[in-house]
């Protein structure tokens, strides 16, 4: 069964530091894998996406992510945070064959001024 | 092109109650999928549906059921609310399920029903 771990819960940066979320997942076959954002009272907004090709994926709002499959890692990274950037954020993995996406736990993200 | 919308927004219901939300998937999407989000379970996968046909379950009782109609617009009912059905629901689409193992379509969420159980 597929799984996605996010090892932290929550996360502050001061404005203008880099960001990295870290995310591994659990599949068998060929992930697809994504990172979605959430603002408070808000539904999820797509960030990025890896399906295959390149491992390195950009995303909207400046975010970029690394697939790793010696690592089972797709972590999220951005070089300077700003503070609207405060939200949670949610990496998944999709099933192959069925429109099901497993998610980790999440990750809050919070930015000192 | 509009997005995902679900209604009502918001609810408020008691224990024993039933309660029905909607959700209209993005024009000429046909598959649709439900989420429950809760801060102790995070995000979990309810039901998935594609041409009026439930396609896959998650874990959940008996008690949360699903339909979509032909027009592609789902409903989800849950019966018997308890207190730990408070959560908020998303419903997500995509213009079709990948249909293979090695396939799959991305899915665009919607703003989510915020359910309250008394």
């Amino acid at each position: 069964a597929q799984s996605v771990t996010q090892p932290d819960i929550h996360i502050t940066v001061s404005e203008g530091a880099s960001l990295e979320l870290r995310c591994n997942y659990s599949y068998g076959a060929t992930p697809y894998l994504f990172w979605y954002v959430q603002s408070p009272g808000q539904g999820l907004q797509l960030l990025l996406k890896y399906f295959s090709g390149d491992t390195l994926v950009q995303g909207i709002k400046g975010f970029e992510a690394e697939f790793k499959r010696s690592q089972s890692s797709f972590n999220l990274r951005k070089p300077s945070v700003h503070w609207s950037d405060a939200a949670e954020y949610f990496c998944a993995v999709g099933a192959g064959g069925a429109q099901k996406l497993v998610f980790g736990q999440g990750t809050r993200l919070t930015i000192n001024p | 092109k509009a997005g995902v919308t679900q209604t009502p927004r918001y609810l408020i219901k008691t224990r024993g109650q039933q309660v029905t939300l909607s959700c209209s998937p993005i024009s000429g999407h046909r598959s649709v999928s439900w989420y429950q989000q809760t801060p102790g379970q995070g995000l979990q996968f309810l039901f998935e549906y594609f041409s009026e046909t439930q396609r896959n379950k998650g874990n959940f009782p008996g008690r949360f059921s699903g339909r979509q109609f032909s027009n592609s617009r789902s409903e989800m009912n849950v019966s018997t609310l308890e207190l730990g059905d408070s959560a908020l629901y998303l419903c997500a689409s995509s213009p079709r399920p990948g249909l293979a193992v090695s396939s799959y379509n991305e899915q665009f969420f919607g703003p989510g029903t915020r359910l309250t159980v008394l």
